[in-house]
């Protein structure tokens, strides 16, 4: 059973445009929500993380826009750059006791961006 | 410099080995995360470590094992009745018992191939 969704599995924007990412959950015990990036061949890195008490975050180029009624959340990228084409993951966390977090991985998005 | 290393970047096995791939990080962090990775399919938890001798299954844990003799350290090996281990695998660490537990970071990733 996958508890998180993403969609699309592949994105091809132009430079300069908005890059839109989507996923949904199903569990309602979970209050954390990153994305992350990955280039090939490397670890994945923290772009940007909500929890369920607000319904947008925005950190430079890059929005989280949360719906906590419909269980989705969703990346903006705005002013899309070549250097973004990479593949984003997001992901739904909850707390799994003794102080740390278990993340459940959308599938990934691999976003091609072209000059 | 602070981070997550795993070694070796690249193995190779035969069909019928164990093999044991490292995560050593210097963040002095509690929790310790394996993650496999295969094209198409995100992430998926292999086993997690909260404190120092103590782990827990995850979500694939079945052909695997793993050992938290020392806080830094938290190495993984694949048993040979792990039937497609082909694949990148993550470590993962994180605080605990703080606010910020829920932000994992992720070593650079081991590529382990079955010949």
């Amino acid at each position: 059973q996958q508890q998180v969704k993403q969609s699309p599995q592949s994105l091809i924007v132009q430079k300069g445009g908005i890059s839109i990412i989507n996923c949904a959950y199903e569990n309602t015990a979970f209050d954390y929500f990153p994305w992350y990036q990955q280039f090939p061949g490397k670890g994945p890195a923290l772009l940007i993380a909500i929890r369920p008490d607000v319904s947008e975050k925005k950190e430079g180029r890059f929005t989280i826009s949360f719906n906590k009624s419909a269980k989705q959340f969703s990346l903006h990228i705005m002013d899309s750059q070549p250097g973004d084409s990479a593949t984003y993951f997001c992901a739904a966390g909850s707390y799994s006791g003794a102080g740390s977090y278990q993340l459940t991985f959308g599938k990934g998005t691999k976003l091609s961006v072209i000059p | 410099d602070g981070g997550i290393t795993q070694s070796p970047k690249y193995l190779f096995r035969k069909e019928g080995q164990n093999v044991t791939l490292s995560c050593e990080q210097n963040l002095n962090h509690d929790a310790m995360y394996w993650y496999r990775q295969d094209p198409g399919q995100g992430l998926r938890l292999i086993y997690y470590s909260q404190i120092v001798n103590d782990f827990q299954k995850g979500d694939i844990a079945e052909g695997y094992s793993v050992s938290r003799e020392k806080k830094e350290s938290f190495p993984l090996t694949v048993t040979s009745a792990q039937k497609n281990p082909t694949a990148f695998y993550l470590c993962a660490s994180s605080v605990a018992g703080t606010v910020h537990a829920d932000t994992q970071y992720f070593g650079p990733g081991t590529r382990l191939t079955v010949l």
